[in-house]
């Protein structure tokens, strides 16, 4: 199985900072990889798919990046309701993987 | 609107057998891809098996093959999970997710269910 590693595990930033995550994939994934947030008691919500295109509804304020093995995703301008988990995930090849998260708290 | 319920979470023994079911509406459900998705705290997200359209085509994690069923009913706009043989490790929040596209799966999940919470324990 292909194996995701998110860094870091968890950052501390204020509202307005840029926050950058990154995804690092144990082999190439193409451009086959997911970005979700996560907030404590819900579901995770797609907010990029195919590395880079934004799902529908989802703020500009977010983008993502990368292709092959290394991927970031951007918060440009934290906002108060982006204080949550982050999760990458590839659909390159079965069993399709998930990062361990990235937990993005109030500094 | 989409929605997709979860429900059939329950304690069961080690060895036990579980089905989960998940309801779906708001959309066509027979045009999409299905998934079930489970959540540990320990092991994170871990995607655990998805069916086609017509159910002709399935995919499992290697942790749940010959254990674990995923099927559907498309007159009843319904998911289910067959879980056998349960283990302690299979305890989590499972939950049923649509793929994003149609006609093939593009492997991400636009929705998600509330999740139901599988206990693996005597």
């Amino acid at each position: 199985a292909i194996r995701m590693t998110q860094s870091p595990s968890s950052l501390s930033a204020s509202t307005g900072d840029r926050v950058t995550i990154t995804c690092r994939a144990s082999q190439g994934i193409s451009s086959y990889l997911a970005w979700y947030q996560q907030k404590p008691g819900k579901a995770p919500k797609l907010l990029i798919f195919a590395a880079s295109t934004l799902q529908s509804g989802v703020p500009s304020r977010f983008s993502g990046s990368g292709s092959g093995t290394d991927f970031t995703l951007t918060i440009s301008c934290l906002q108060s309701e982006d204080f949550a988990t982050y999760y990458c995930q590839q659909y390159y090849s079965y069993p399709w993987t998930f990062g361990q998260g990235t937990k993005v708290e109030i500094k | 609107e989409v929605q997709l319920v979860e429900s059939g979470g329950d304690l069961v023994q080690p060895g036990g057998s579980l089905r989960l079911s998940c309801a779906a509406s708001g959309f066509t459900f027979n045009s999409y891809w299905m998934s079930w998705v489970r959540q540990t705290p320990g092991k994170g997200l871990e995607w655990v098996a998805n069916i086609k359209q017509d159910g002709s085509e399935r995919y499992y994690v290697d942790s749940v093959k010959g254990r674990f069923i995923i099927s559907r009913d498309n007159a009843k706009n319904s998911l289910y999970l067959q879980m056998n043989s349960l283990r302690a490790e299979d305890t989590a929040f499972y939950y049923c997710a649509r793929d994003s596209a149609t006609v093939t799966p593009r492997g991400n999940f636009d929705y998600w269910g509330q999740g139901t919470l599988v206990t693996v324990s005597s």
